[in-house]
């Protein structure tokens, strides 16, 4: 069964430092990898995702995510968070043989001035 | 591309009721999933179809809880003689088919609250 572990529930950065999301995953193979954004009371945005290929991938918005297959890693990162970047963030893994999306339990991320 | 749309957006019922939402997909799009989210938590997985054909359904759809997407077009999820632990944001999302390298597009809910 495939699984997705976000280790942090809440992390607060100060607007213009750097952002990194950990996202853990479980399965069989290679998993295709996803990040969504999710404000208050919306739907989820995707912002980038994993097939194969290049171990970073780009998103919108200035993300980016590195798969690391050693590690079942596929962290996301920005250089410079803006106050607008204050959200809830989900990692989600879906098997090759596709179908549902499993979530992880998310971060939310809280930018100060 | 319209997005994914969900009707209503909130809905409010008492214990007991049966409630229904409705989603429309993206006009090209064949799949069609619905989640359930609580707070804190991320989505999970309920249902999907493709086309009108319901492929998989989670063991959290209970007997209360019926999906269906008759023309392969809109869908909608009813609750029968609705608890309180059914209070959630209900999310539909909608993909092209492929080995699950489409991505979800989702709208932006349909929060049940239960009083």
């Amino acid at each position: 069964a495939q699984s997705v572990t976000q280790p942090d529930i809440h992390i607060t950065v100060s607007e213009g430092a750097s952002l990194e999301l950990r996202c853990n995953y479980s399965y069989g193979a290679t998993p295709y990898l996803f990040w969504y954004v999710q404000s208050p009371g919306q739907g989820l945005q995707l912002l980038l995702k994993y097939f194969s290929g290049d171990t970073l991938v780009q998103g919108i918005k200035g993300f980016e995510a590195e798969f690391k297959r050693s590690q079942s890693s596929f962290n996301l990162r920005k250089p410079s968070v803006h106050w607008s970047d204050a959200a809830e963030y989900f990692c989600a893994v879906v098997g090759t043989n596709a179908g549902k999306s499993t979530f992880g339990d998310g971060t939310t991320l809280t930018v100060k001035p | 591309d319209t997005g994914v749309s969900q009707d209503p957006r909130h809905k409010i019922t008492k214990r007991g009721q049966n409630v229904t939402f409705r989603c429309d997909p993206i006009s090209e799009h064949n799949r069609l999933y619905w989640y359930r989210q609580t707070l804190g938590q991320g989505p999970e997985f309920l249902t999907y179809f493709q086309n009108e054909a319901q492929l998989e359904k989670s063991r959290l759809l209970s007997d209360r809880f019926s999906a269906e997407r008759p023309k392969g077009s809109f869908s909608t999820l009813e609750i029968q003689r609705t608890e309180q632990g059914d209070s959630a944001m209900y999310l539909c999302a909608s993909s092209l088919s492929g080995y699950g390298n489409q991505p979800q597009h989702f709208g932006d809910g349909t929060r049940l609250s239960i009083l």
